[in-house]
């Protein structure tokens, strides 16, 4: 247990409807970082909050949309979904900026939100 | 740019037998090198890490990695597979100051009785 927990699990949506995956942060941990793991390939970074703010993007669309809220859980949104955001939808939490700090196994991820577009 | 590469879709060895998982990176300035795996329908599990100081690094579940700077590598070993270490394995650079880890495409893990 890692203490990340994601929602919905699974999901199917429509082609051209919108989607929000939610992320509930370890205790403690200030920032969160969003990955779209499509099948057979590794974690893709989408998009990272630190302290609400958005701190850094990869390369998606502006449809790919996120927040956190003061209690650092967040929320990704994907509008106008295209079949080819089927994946598995990674959530990861960890404490403080960037990596400067970094010790791995401070960043722990949750088991996923595996969406599905129809 | 960063990148990462795992070479090798799948691997397979035999129960008991050493295991070795490939990864080799391209990152300016020092590199922050990482190994997650991940079993089916799950998240990803940390295993271990490098980020300075001695080349081998010992992680989780018996599992070691050794940085190698001159051939930019950070290979995966185990000295004695367990079948329950039939895994997908992915390798990950992250860099000083960035805010992100670069995944390889991943390593799936077989190992035989």
């Amino acid at each position: 247990e890692t203490g990340v927990t994601q929602s919905p699990t699974h999901l199917i949506k429509t082609r051209g409807q919108q989607v929000t995956l939610r992320c509930s942060s370890q205790s403690g941990h200030n920032t969160v970082s969003w990955y779209q793991q499509a099948l057979g390939q590794g974690p893709q970074f989408i998009f990272q909050y630190y302290r609400e703010e958005e701190n850094g993007r990869g390369n998606f669309p502006p449809r790919f949309s996120g927040l956190q809220f003061p209690n650092y859980s967040s929320e990704l949104n994907v509008n106008a979904l295209e079949l080819d955001d089927s994946a598995l939808y990674l959530c990861a939490s960890s404490l403080g900026r960037g990596t400067g700090s970094l010790s791995g196994n401070t960043i722990y991820f949750g088991e996923g939100s595996w969406l599905t577009v129809v | 740019a960063q990148s990462v590469a795992q070479p090798e879709d799948q691997v397979n060895v035999a129960e008991g037998n050493p295991l070795t998982v490939k990864c080799t990176y391209s990152v300016s300035g020092n590199p922050y090198l990482f190994w997650y795996v991940q079993y089916p329908n799950r998240g990803l599990q940390f295993l271990l890490k490098y980020i300075t100081g001695d080349n081998l690094v010992k992680g989780s579940y018996g599992f070691e990695a050794e940085f190698n700077k001159s051939q930019t590598s950070f290979h995966l070993k185990k000295p004695s597979a367990l079948v329950s270490d039939s895994a997908l394995y992915f390798c990950a650079v992250a860099k000083y100051n960035f805010n992100k880890f670069y995944f390889g495409s991943g390593t799936k893990l077989n190992v035989k009785p």
